[in-house]
């Protein structure tokens, strides 16, 4: 079956420590996103990738890093930067990049849950 | 800037029908959509209306939008206590990837 898998489901990191969190897709999606949920806050965009060796900063990049080398795959490095990295991470993709007048539909993943120690 | 902006909390009794609320700022939206997300796990696509449509229907959803308040709903017919879940509103400007989403309505069904 084709779909998102966030990996890990739970994280815990120790204060001054960088983390990675992976994200990988078989749906041959072209564009990934990174989500960061606080309760009452919504989603807040981290960064997003409209395309191999190319992504953007979002709203709230600060504290936070990405690769994008393949096209499945786009982990997020919470960094030591991030000030307040406890939350919900959750990466999503959707089948088109830029300039895409159409419906934009995002396929999320089953999220991860980070707490700082 | 962009924003959407939902009510924190709904809460409707088994069988009645429910009616969450959401108004977006960005005149040049085009589309709107609707997602569910379940405790612990990540969003699902409910539905989603182009903007030169005012009303989509399927199965117990309703989707109404009124453009020119710039106001959007999802109306859940006979709610049941799997529809317990956060709802979030969002909507995509014309000629960008971007999603700008609401900060989510918790709706609780009780018995």
């Amino acid at each position: 079956d084709g779909g998102i898998t966030q990996s890990p489901k739970y994280l815990f990191r120790k204060e001054g420590q960088n983390v990675t969190l992976s994200c990988e897709q078989n749906l041959n999606h072209d564009a990934m996103y990174w989500y960061r949920q606080d309760p009452g806050q919504g989603l807040r965009l981290i960064y997003y990738s409209q395309i191999v060796n190319d992504f953007q900063k979002g709203d709230i990049a600060e504290g936070y890093s990405v690769s994008r080398e393949k096209k499945e795959s786009f982990p997020l490095t919470v960094t030591s930067a991030q000030k307040n990295p406890t939350a919900f991470y959750l990466c999503a993709s959707s089948p088109t990049g830029t300039g895409f007048s159409g419906a934009n539909v995002l396929t999320f993943g089953a999220g991860s849950r980070l707490t700082v120690l | 800037g962009e924003d959407v902006e939902q009510s924190l909390f709904l809460s409707v009794r088994e069988g009645d029908s429910s009616v969450i609320n959401c108004t977006y700022t960005d005149s040049s939206s085009t589309y709107l959509y609707w997602y569910k997300q379940e405790p612990g796990a990540g969003l699902q696509l409910l539905t989603y209306i182009f903007s030169n449509m005012d009303m989509k229907q399927d199965q117990r959803l309703t989707v109404l939008l009124n453009k020119k308040d710039k106001h959007l709903s999802l109306r859940i017919a006979d709610t049941q206590t799997g529809d317990s879940a956060i709802y979030f509103c969002a909507e995509k400007a014309y000629n960008t990837d971007k999603l700008i989403f609401g900060t989510g309505t918790r709706l609780q069904v009780f018995p």
